[in-house]
């Protein structure tokens, strides 16, 4: 089975500072990890993927993560961040073999401060 | 064409009342989901179509259900439901069950 945690709940920033959100996995098989944004009153947008290859995974909006196995984490970063990246991120993984069953982690809410 | 759409946007409904949501995609896609997602929580499945038959089900209780009338459409019939399923309701595609899943804007539900 596979589980994520996302370490922090809501990540208070002032604009134009970076951010990192921190997200953790635990799976015993290989996994493809997701980012997913949701603004206020929306669905999910897909931020980027990492499915293999070059652990460095860049998205859209100026956001990147990075992939790392040995920590098992894929924390989410982003130099410079707008008002308009307020929204709630969500980590999640799949198995490899099968992305029906996503896990999602609870959801990290960012809010940006002028 | 790269979303999902999804009706209504909003829906009210009574607990004796029959109601359908709909979810579209017209990107080849073979592999539809529901979701619900209540307030301040992760999306959580319901239901996955794999080429218009049903793969999974997560124990969801038989007052929802869902149809899969082609490729590119897929419903969630409602009937009696309970106030506690008010919630987002979000539909998703992917190309297969092994592929990025990209979802659509949701319909937001309230029972009365």
């Amino acid at each position: 089975a596979q589980s994520v945690t996302q370490l922090d709940s809501q990540v208070p920033v002032f604009e134009e500072a970076p951010v990192e959100l921190r997200c953790n996995y635990s799976s015993s098989v290989s996994v493809y990890l997701f980012w997913y944004v949701q603004y206020p009153n929306q669905g999910l947008q897909l931020l980027l993927k990492y499915l293999s290859g070059s652990t460095l995974v860049k998205g859209i909006n100026g956001f990147e993560a990075e992939f790392n196995k040995s920590q098992t984490s894929f924390h989410l970063r982003k130099p410079s961040v707008h008002i308009s990246d307020t929204a709630e991120y969500f980590c999640a993984v799949t198995p490899s073999s099968s992305a029906s069953k996503i896990i999602f982690g609870s959801g990290t809410r960012l809010s940006i401060r002028p | 064409d790269t979303e999902v759409t999804q009706t209504p946007k909003h829906l009210v409904m009574g607990m004796t009342n029959k109601k359908s949501l709909k979810c579209e995609q017209h990107m080849g896609h073979r592999a539809m989901y529901w979701y619900k997602q209540k307030a301040k929580k992760p999306p959580e499945l319901m239901f996955v179509y794999s080429y218009e038959k049903l793969s999974i089900n997560e124990s969801v209780p038989s007052r929802f259900s869902p149809e899969c009338p082609n490729s590119s459409l897929l419903n969630l019939h409602l009937h009696a439901l309970q106030p506690e399923d008010s919630a987002l309701y979000l539909c998703a595609s992917s190309q297969s069950r092994v592929e990025t899943q990209y979802f659509g804007p949701g319909t937001r539900l309230l029972v009365l």
